[in-house]
């Protein structure tokens, strides 16, 4: 059971390219989460999508886009990466009010 | 204001100890409860949910307070394999029912 799988597990990037952080639940699902985790801090929220085709920004979206043409997938993109974006990131997906949210085992990423 | 505010850390106890972590909430409107485990470079798992009630799960007992906004977590018996940070969630249902996340507190349980 694998539950929500993010890849890649490490990346390096230089400052002003871009890639994507995939994430797959196969838990099906309706909500799905991406959080970023800064060194000795919580965790804030990105985005967050309420199903397929809808998606909204969290606390922290500046920089990053989503989409979710599958209940399945959520991608994170990141456009012009700077060093403010390194950071662990964390996928996630729950059921809905009261359900338990699962984690992805994180993406690290370091821009520089 | 932060949404989700705990103590710090580090708590570091003996084996055996019981230790108590606490925690507030600015949102009124918070309507679940959590509390999440996180190993160091690892994601965050689920340790219980905190039910109004209060409710307990082996040596873990949540206490939650909502007229003063305040959740409780109190380990007992503590072992070296509780060393960890201890997430304080809470979610309401805007942002789809996202969790709030506090900064977490660190614990060291020692031989």
């Amino acid at each position: 059971n694998a539950g929500v799988t993010q890849t890649p597990k490490f990346r390096i990037l230089k400052i002003g390219q871009s890639m994507t952080l995939q994430c797959t639940q196969d838990m099906n699902h309706n909500y799905m989460y991406w959080y970023r985790q800064d060194p000795g801090m919580g965790l804030k929220l990105i985005y967050y999508s309420v199903g397929a085709g809808i998606t909204d920004k969290g606390e922290v979206p500046n920089g990053y886009n989503v989409s979710r043409s599958t209940t399945e997938d959520f991608p994170l993109r990141l456009e012009l990466a700077a060093p403010s974006q390194t950071s662990v990131y964390f996928c996630a997906a729950g059921g809905s009010s009261g359900n338990t949210i699962y984690f992805g085992e994180g993406s690290w990423l370091t821009v520089v | 204001r932060k949404e989700v505010e705990q103590d710090p850390g580090p708590f570091n106890v003996p084996e055996g100890a019981t230790v108590a972590f606490n925690c507030t909430y600015s949102n009124s409107a918070s309507q679940s409860f959590f509390w999440y485990r996180q190993d160091c470079r690892k994601e965050p798992k689920l340790l219980m949910s905190v039910y109004s009630s209060g409710n307990e799960d082996g040596r873990f007992t949540a206490q939650l307070n909502r007229a003063s906004q305040y959740i409780s977590l109190l380990i007992r018996d503590s072992k070296l394999s509780d060393s960890a940070t201890y997430l304080c969630v809470v979610s309401d249902s805007n942002s789809g029912y996202a969790l709030n996340f506090g900064k977490g507190t660190s614990l060291l349980v020692t031989p």
